[in-house]
């Protein structure tokens, strides 16, 4: 099965910036996604990473630890548009497996 | 946009209903997936078509069913609809299916049940 964890709610400042954080234990695992998911619509697609270390996608990055079942989702230089539900995905074969979801809100 | 599009965008229908929700991929995509999300919950795979065959299955019950046409377009169907399948109805293609294939999702069919 899929256990995948991550925090409810984050708020912060426009110009901070923010990590999400993601844990997750699986019983098969090929990479992890994160998704951005604006209220009220589909989740559009924001990184993927099936090696360990860090990829930079310019404000945002996303950091992968297999061995450690962690990764994280970095937003840089926060913007009042970055305010949405932000999903940790594991890839396993064919499927995606998310977890809840985390709120972040950006405040002025 | 990703060029996913899904029809229609709202549904309310009644308990023990059956319904058909259509998607359509996008352009080179070959393989569909469809998912399901609860309010304030991430969205859980109910099934993956690729190529006009099942490919994989969620744990949802048969009376979630799908199909696959030669164009790549998709259809769920639910029977005997109960009030918890009041969800969002996500489908997402792909170029393929396995590992590393992002999955591009279209904005959703909202479903309720009374």
């Amino acid at each position: 099965g899929q256990n995948i964890d991550q925090p409810t709610e984050m708020t912060a400042t426009e110009g901070a910036i923010v990590q999400i954080n993601c844990t997750y234990q699986t019983s098969g695992f090929n990479g992890l996604f994160w998704y951005q998911q604006h209220a009220g619509e589909a989740p559009t697609f924001l990184s993927y990473n099936v090696l360990d270390g860090l990829e930079e996608k310019g404000r945002f990055s996303s950091f992968l630890s297999r061995s450690k079942g962690y990764s994280y989702l970095l937003l840089k230089e926060l913007q009042m548009k970055d305010s949405a539900s932000y999903l940790c995905a594991t890839s396993n074969d064919y499927k995606l497996s998310f977890g809840a979801g985390t709120t972040v809100t950006v405040r002025a | 946009e990703t060029g996913v599009t899904q029809s229609p965008t709202h549904l309310i229908k009644t308990r023990g209903q059956q319904v058909t929700l259509r998607c359509s991929s996008q352009s080179g995509h070959n393989t569909v997936s469809w998912y399901q999300q609860a309010l304030g919950q991430g969205p859980q795979f109910i099934f993956q078509y690729y190529r006009e065959e099942e490919n994989g299955r969620g744990n949802f019950p048969p009376r979630f069913s799908g199909l696959q046409f030669p164009n790549y377009s998709s259809e769920l169907n639910v029977n005997a609809l109960e009030l918890d399948d009041s969800a969002l109805y996500l489908c997402a293609s792909s170029p393929g299916t396995g590992d590393g294939k992002t999955q591009y999702f279209g904005p959703g069919t909202r479903l309720l049940v009374l």
